[in-house]
């Protein structure tokens, strides 16, 4: 089944622990981004990647890095865990706009505790 | 001020209700605008995009205002299924495809 999966789904990580979590699409999309979702502040942007080898600062870059070494993968890490990572991480991936809007699919989310 | 910002709900509306979100953002250079839906504890998944015409899909329509900066939803014959968080979504002119969501809005749709 076509689409994007994200690894792992939930994970409880120790403070000041290293984290990388997994994104992979098969539906040859040029760009991919990380989002974290919180409570009344809705999906922000971490990080994004709008070809392989290329990556950009979204929103709210500190604390996290990604890379882009192929178009399918785009891992997002956390060298060093703080509580305020804490959230639900949203990976995604489209087409580049062309001559209209071009729709973002989600992956169903990685849930990570930072105690 | 946020970039896109949203009323958060809840509405709670009845069955077979009509119910309308309304969504502003702040980049006049905006160029692409979405309505997704997202459930509770899952991803956000597109609901329809929204043209410069507006645009109708079932019970749903949705409008844009370039000029009031403005964007809407409106839900005719509201179903339980409905139930569920709209998200309003802007893409930003220039460097890629970078979506900027509002916080949503959720919607309650009772017997």
């Amino acid at each position: 089944i076509a689409g994007i999966t994200q690894a792992p789904t939930s994970q409880i990580l120790a403070a000041g622990r290293r984290m990388t979590l997994r994104c992979t699409q098969d539906m040859r999309h040029n760009a991919m981004y990380w989002y974290r979702q919180d409570l009344g502040l809705g999906l922000r942007l971490i990080h994004y990647s709008n070809t392989a080898g290329t990556t950009g600062k979204g929103e709210v870059p500190d604390g996290y890095s990604v890379s882009r070494a192929n178009t399918d993968d785009f891992p997002l890490t956390l060298a060093s865990a703080v509580p305020s990572q804490t959230s639900v991480y949203f990976c995604a991936s489209s087409d580049l706009p062309g001559q209209g809007p071009s729709e973002a699919f989600f992956g169903q989310g990685t849930r990570l505790t930072v105690v | 001020r946020k970039e896109v910002e949203q009323d958060p709900g809840p509405f709670n509306v009845p069955e077979g209700a009509t119910v309308a979100f309304n969504c502003t953002y702040s980049n006049s250079a905006s160029q692409s605008f979405f309505w997704y839906r997202q459930d509770c504890r899952k991803e956000p998944k597109l609901l329809m995009s929204v043209y410069s015409s507006g645009n109708e899909d079932g019970r749903f329509t949705a409008q844009l205002n370039r000029a009031s900066q403005y964007i809407s939803l409106l839900i005719r014959d509201s179903k339980l299924s409905d139930s569920a968080t709209y998200l309003c979504v802007v893409n930003r002119a220039g460097g890629g495809n970078k979506l900027t969501f509002g916080t949503g809005t959720q919607l309650k749709v009772e017997l």
